[in-house]
């Protein structure tokens, strides 16, 4: 039967591969963008977080790109893991809607 | 810090009866939101309020819901009547301010029969 849902988009990655997650924004006023992964049962959780006055923020595993030109930003996450496989939003401050979010899903 | 805690995890109730999510926010937040996930409209902000205020209720679906913050420390959400089509999990999260980090809760998973 045909399929109802949200289409979600998904990164198929390898594992042991980089990923990269990339998301738009809307309003080149924003100042703070957070990053969070959903994983299946589970709420949204915290990855990492950036300010517009960087380009670039790196965690464990993890970096946030912010190119404030065209208004994106990218999730890279490196080595990945059976344990990234989920869901991954970003957040503008002065947004409380999320959006669809991305679908990574890793490929034994 | 035991983290946003939400009660029931699971509810099943039949259409008609009253449902009530309840919240406990992370102690010291100022911002609280409640969120409804499903397979067809993904993650929906209901409603938040900021030090127990509502401030932004536009994404509550109809009159059947409606949400309280009697203290800063609790918050539920309401469904009279319910039905099917409220089935969802319902998350809250709370943040030290709105456009802060926010700390989600496990969920409560409802099923309207």
């Amino acid at each position: 039967g045909e399929s109802v849902g949200l289409h979600l988009p998904t990164l198929s990655v390898q594992e042991g591969d980089n990923s990269i997650i990339n998301c738009a924004y809307s309003n080149s006023a924003s100042d703070y963008f957070i990053w969070y992964k959903q994983e299946s049962g589970k709420g949204p959780q915290f990855i990492i977080d950036i300010r517009s006055n960087m380009d670039k923020r790196q965690g464990q595993r993890v970096t946030v790109l912010l190119n404030k030109t065209v208004k994106h930003l990218s999730l890279q996450i490196a080595a990945t893991q059976p344990g990234d496989s989920a869901v991954y939003f970003c957040a503008e401050n002065d947004k409380i809607i999320f959006g669809k979010g991305t679908r990574l899903h890793i490929l034994p | 810090d035991a983290g946003v805690i939400q009660s029931p995890r699971h509810e099943v109730t039949e259409m008609g009866q009253e449902v009530t999510l309840r919240c406990k926010p992370i102690s010291g937040h100022n911002s609280l939101f409640w969120y409804r996930q499903t397979m067809m409209r993904g993650l929906e902000l209901l409603i938040y309020f900021n030090n127990n205020v509502p401030i932004d209720d536009s994404g509550m679906p109809e009159d059947r819901f409606s949400a309280k913050m009697p203290n800063a420390s609790f918050s539920t959400l309401k469904i009279q009547p319910s039905e099917p089509r409220d089935s969802a999990v319902y998350f809250c999260a709370s943040s030290l301010g709105t456009g802060d980090i926010q700390y989600f809760g496990a969920g409560t998973r409802l099923s309207v029969l």
